[in-house]
């Protein structure tokens, strides 16, 4: 049984780009959830897709969007890129009909912004 | 608005020794509260977690925490350190939406031989 699985494992961009960032979650899993971590710092949430719609959003500008698919998974857009968007992006997995909110995350996406 | 503090952001413990890492939470209502471990370059892995009854939780590899209400705290515990415990180690809340989780700043691990 495969866990959350994310790609790409690193990327490197320059201020100003857009990004693309995908998840896909466990098996049995029907939630996704982003974050970012600054260095240093613990994980901060971006957004939470279900049923294909953001079901609630953190303190993040709309710079940052997501989608979801019908077989769940997951992509999370960064446009206009700062210099402070250099982080790891996670993603968390979670099943709508289990305990509250136990997530799965995945390893992440390592974004370095230039 | 629920927070989390982790007051420690570094502790260094001998292998062997026991380990106590502290958290702090606040929240109006039962709180449903989670220990995570994070090796360098990795994701984040569930150690344990608490959402009500037996305030003495259990978890994977040998650790626990307790949930004491009356000092808004749910501590990490583990009798007896392995140096291969070094990791940073976050505390979580689920916020009252019931959707994110918030964690604390994380408190770094270090074992010495």
């Amino acid at each position: 049984d495969a866990g959350v699985t994310q790609s790409p494992t690193h990327l490197i961009k320059t201020r100003g780009q857009q990004v693309t960032l995908r998840c896909s979650p466990k098996s049995g899993h029907d939630t996704v959830s982003w974050y970012q971590q600054a260095l240093g710092q613990g994980p901060q949430f971006i957004f939470q897709y279900y049923e294909e719609e953001e079901r609630q959003r953190g303190n993040f500008p709309d710079r940052f969007s997501g989608h979801q698919f019908p077989n769940y998974s997951s992509e999370l857009n960064v446009n206009a890129l700062l210099l402070g968007d250099s982080a790891l992006y996670l993603c968390a997995s979670s099943n709508s009909g289990g305990p509250p909110n136990e997530q799965f995350f995945g390893p992440g996406t390592r974004l370095t912004v230039l | 608005a629920q927070s989390v503090t982790q007051p420690d952001i570094h502790i260094t413990v001998s292998e062997g020794a026991s380990l106590e890492l502290r958290c702090n939470y606040s929240y109006g209502a039962t709180p449903y509260l989670f220990w995570y471990v994070q090796s360098p370059g990795q994701g984040l892995q569930l150690l344990l977690k608490y959402f009500s009854g037996d305030t003495l939780v259990q978890g994977i590899k040998g650790f626990e925490a307790e949930f004491k209400r009356s000092q808004s705290s749910f501590n990490l515990r583990k009798p007896s350190v392995h140096w291969s415990d070094a990791a940073e180690y976050f505390c979580a809340v689920i916020n009252q939406a019931g959707t994110a989780l918030i964690f604390g700043k994380g408190t770094t691990l270090s074992v010495s031989s």
